[in-house]
């Protein structure tokens, strides 16, 4: 079936850091492919997407790009801050939402 | 426009009780996901409705239901509660189906535990 594999951390890095955040998935088809974020307390914000193959997706910072030709999308930001510690979880949508694991990432004044 | 609403917050119930939990779409998304969460399993997906009608369901026993409204409100119910049922139990709208590369808005949840 349908999976989705990201390093589960946590991972921890200094205020101004670059951001990597592996994930790879497994579909059959062509999935869409999300990041959302989890602030502690909250439930889940989309932070990006993307639709089909070679699209970016892009907010506050962060970017993905959708590579089916490794079967992936790692979420990276040049320069992150203290307000992004959060859980990420990737996820891919054939049909219903399959998230990753999650990672949690501690960013560090 | 007002994001997706969950109630209760919190619960906090016995093994073998059962338990309601109710989610509110942002208006006029017709689809529905409703997802456990926890530390060992990370987000399961329960079961989707869309338009009154259970559209896709994940790998939970039959002690998990869900149903949903004519006016898109969403229910689920768990039957005689295990302690393993100790979540978080997220809802999510969309505006048409939930794939398709259409965007979920989360709730913040309904944080279960069972003693």
């Amino acid at each position: 079936g349908d999976s989705v594999t990201q390093m589960e951390g946590p991972v921890t890095l200094s205020e101004e850091a670059f951001l990597t955040i592996n994930c790879t998935y497994t579909a059959t088809g062509y999935p869409s492919l999300f990041w959302y974020v989890q602030y502690p307390g909250e439930g889940l914000q989309l932070l990006l997407k993307a639709t089909k193959a070679d699209d970016k997706g892009s907010n506050k910072g962060f970017e993905a790009t959708y590579r089916k030709e490794t079967t992936s999308f790692h979420l990276e930001k040049g320069s992150v801050q203290v307000s992004d510690s959060a859980v990420y979880f990737c996820a891919l949508s054939p049909l219903n939402f399959v998230f990753g694991p999650g990672t949690r990432l501690s960013v560090l004044p | 426009k007002a994001g997706v609403t969950q109630t209760p917050r919190y619960l906090i119930k016995t093994r073998g009780q059962q338990v309601t939990l109710s989610c509110s779409p942002i208006s006029g998304h017709r689809s529905v996901s409703w997802y456990q969460q926890t530390p060992g399993q990370g987000l399961q997906f329960l079961f989707e409705y869309f338009s009154e009608t259970q559209r896709n369901k994940g790998n939970f026993p039959g002690r998990f239901s869900g149903r949903q409204f004519s006016n898109s409100r969403s229910e689920m119910n768990v039957s005689t509660l295990e302690l393993g049922d100790s979540a978080l139990y997220l809802c999510a709208s969309s505006s048409l189906t939930g794939g398709d590369g259409n965007e979920q808005f989360f709730g913040p949840g309904t944080r279960l535990t069972v003693l």
